[in-house]
């Protein structure tokens, strides 16, 4: 059982242009949703984060927006730069017991053409 | 510098011949993750490790084994590797207690061929 869609699986984008990528939660206990950023060749790395009590956070040029009501989260990349190619896991894990364990979408596959 | 390794980044092996992966990490961390990464699949978590001596499965532990005998170390254990077993490997560390604000850190991968 999926607990954490996201979807598209794929994404082309041009230069400067924003890149949208949505995931969608079933589990009410969730209580933190990260964004981890994967190179080619490398490990997943943390991008950002965002706790349910906001509606959005941006850092840079990244942006979550959060609908709780919907159980929905997103990552905008305003002005995607070709660097900004690799791969984005959104996630979850909830508070307490079992906070350690991140549950991942399946990824998207970002490419930013020039 | 704080980080997980891997070793092998790299290994072509036959069916039936067993192997390790090993995984480090210096950041005292209780949790220890191990994923494999398909394509259209994502990541999918293989056994995790709350601390030493505790290891306990996730969503596709058939034909792994797992080991924490010490705290910066947790091996993986392929006793009778299958081509079906071919994908990308990665190791993942965090703290724990709680706070769900824990940053899971990922080793570089190993890149696994089961011929």
């Amino acid at each position: 059982q999926q607990q954490v869609k996201q979807s598209p699986q794929s994404l082309i984008v041009q230069k400067g242009g924003i890149s949208i990528i949505n995931c969608a939660y079933e589990n009410t206990a969730f209580d933190y949703f990260p964004w981890y950023q994967q190179f080619p060749g490398k490990g997943p790395a943390l991008l950002i984060a965002i706790r349910p009590d906001v509606s959005e956070k941006k850092e840079g040029r990244f942006t979550i927006s959060f609908n709780k009501s919907a159980k929905q989260f997103s990552l905008h990349i305003m002005d995607s730069q070709p660097g900004d190619s690799a791969t984005y896991f959104c996630a979850a894990n909830p508070s307490g017991a079992g906070s350690y364990q991140l549950t991942f979408g399946k990824g998207t596959k970002l490419s930013v053409i020039p | 510098e704080a980080q997980v390794t891997q070793n092998p980044r790299y290994l072509i092996t036959v069916t039936g011949k067993k192997l390790t992966v090993t995984c480090s990490q210096n950041m005292n961390h209780e949790y220890m993750s191990w994923y494999r990464q398909d394509p259209g699949l994502g990541l999918r978590q293989i056994y995790y490790s709350m601390n030493v001596e505790v290891t306990d499965k996730g969503d596709v532990p058939e034909g792994y084994k797992v080991s924490r005998k010490e705290k910066r170390n947790f091996p993986l254990i392929l006793e009778s590797p299958s081509p079906n077993q071919t994908s990308l490997y990665f190791c993942a560390s965090s703290r724990v207690g709680g706070r769900p604000d824990n940053e899971q850190f990922f080793g570089p991968g190993t890149r696994l061929t089961v011929l």
